[in-house]
């Protein structure tokens, strides 16, 4: 099966600083990369995905890059803001109706002031 | 909308117990799963379906039973709690497959002792 590994486990940014995390993936049937942002005490929330058939994707401060080849996909948040301080995941899936999602262990971001 | 709800939000067991995880969408979705969240590692599939009356396993479905009598509802059952049952449960719900947006509950934390 899939097999989704994230790093780095913690970063901490100051405000306005950029962030970026990693993720790797095992299946090169995956065609599907979300990151989910998880706040305290609440679910997981999408908040960018890509399609293998993209290499890159931007929305306003967030962008996420894909390289097939390599099996890597990273989370780019740049002029990092306080609320962006939260758990964020990747997770890779194929596409068919009876596909599943797997999630890397997770990064928790920390922006300080 | 409601999105997806989960009840209860914070359950104690003690080992041996059974009990059921509530899972309920409004939004017509066809593909449910439930996941736990551990310290350090991610979110991991127990069990998911992908339309009524079809369900199966995912990484980590031992010690817990599923159903899919509804579309809206999919519970997640405990059949003799243990520890290491002790966890964050999440469920959620995707339009069609793992490879479209998951939305989330709110999660239900459990502790066994």
């Amino acid at each position: 099966g899939e097999n989704v590994e994230q790093h780095p486990s913690t970063l901490s940014v100051q405000e306005g600083d950029s962030a970026v995390i990693k993720c790797t993936y095992s299946d090169s049937a995956s065609n599907y990369f979300p990151w989910y942002k998880q706040e305290l005490g609440k679910g997981p929330q999408l908040i960018i995905d890509i399609r293998s058939n993209v290499g890159e994707k931007k929305d306003q401060r967030i962008a996420v890059t894909l390289n097939k080849t390599a099996k890597h996909f990273s989370l780019h948040i740049t002029e990092t803001q306080p609320e962006d301080s939260a758990v964020y995941f990747c997770a890779a899936s194929g596409s068919g109706t009876a596909s599943k999602l797997t999630f890397g262990t997770g990064t928790r971001l920390q922006v300080t002031l | 909308n409601a999105g997806v709800t989960q009840t209860p939000k914070f359950q104690v067991l003690k080992t041996g117990q059974s009990m059921t995880l509530q899972c309920a969408q409004d939004m017509n979705h066809e593909y449910m799963s439930w996941y736990r969240q551990d310290p350090g590692m991610g979110l991991r599939l127990i069990h998911y379906s992908v339309g009524a009356g079809i369900t199966d396993q995912g990484e980590v479905p031992n010690g817990y039973n599923v159903s899919r009598s509804t579309t809206e509802d999919f519970p997640l059952r405990l059949l003799s709690a243990a520890p290491s049952q002790t966890s964050v449960y999440f469920c959620a719900s995707t339009p069609q497959g793992a490879g479209t947006e998951a939305f989330f509950g709110q999660g239900t934390r459990l502790t066994v002792v």
